[in-house]
């Protein structure tokens, strides 16, 4: 069965600090990572990735992948507090995508 | 551009009733995902729909279904609802299978 793991669980940071989430994966058929964010409801894009070693990056976001080792991981540096979310990470299999349980991220002033 | 569209935003049912929820995809997308987010979990795949056809299913029993219509907005139906189907049911369309998803606003469905 197609498997996410996301860690930390949560994570409590003060406004400037940089951090790491991690996402490791077991999937059939592996096509794609995505990491979104998840504030209220809906979740937001932030990347897709599908090559090993090549780094996304997105303002102060930066994502990179290991197809080798199986996983990802999220940057955040000079966190704000409108950084406060869930991070999920989710990969995409043939005709499924599986998402992990997300990281909660909160950023305190 | 209009975004994902969900309807209605709540629901409240009770045990053993039939809901059915609605999304509108984004334009120009073919492709419709649904989604059912327990509190404190992450989104559990339902299924996907691809030009009005399934294209792929979770692990989910088949009292839950779907369609897809020719405008690619699309209609999850769960019948027999049981009170572990209370959760927040995302849809996500694309551009195609294996296109970004984007999600609508979700609904919050609350079985009693």
């Amino acid at each position: 069965e197609d498997k996410v793991v996301q860690s930390p669980l949560s994570l409590v940071v003060h406004e400037g600090d940089t951090v790491t989430l991690n996402c490791s994966y077991e999937v059939t058929n592996f096509r794609s990572l995505l990491w979104y964010k998840q504030e209220k409801k809906a979740p937001t894009f932030l990347f897709m990735l599908t090559s090993s070693g090549i780094e996304k990056k997105s303002g102060r976001l930066s994502s990179i992948l290991d197809k080798k080792e199986l996983f990802s991981i999220l940057n955040i540096t000079a966190t704000q507090t409108g950084d406060s979310a869930v991070y999920l990470c989710a990969v995409r299999g043939y005709q499924k995508v599986t998402f992990g349980t997300g990281t909660k991220l909160q950023v305190i002033p | 551009e209009t975004g994902v569209t969900q309807s209605p935003t709540h629901l409240i049912k009770t045990r053993g009733q039939q809901v059915t929820l609605r999304c509108s995809s984004q334009s120009g997308h073919n492709t419709v995902s649904w989604y059912q987010q327990a509190l404190g979990q992450g989104p559990q795949f339902i299924f996907q729909y691809y030009r009005e056809e399934e294209n792929g299913r979770g692990n989910f029993p088949p009292r839950f279904s779907g369609l897809q219509f020719p405008n690619y907005s699309s209609e999850l139906n769960v019948n027999a609802l049981e009170l572990d189907d209370s959760a927040l049911y995302l849809c996500a369309s694309s551009l195609g299978p294996q296109e970004t998803q984007y999600f609508g606003p979700g609904t919050r469905l609350l079985v009693l």
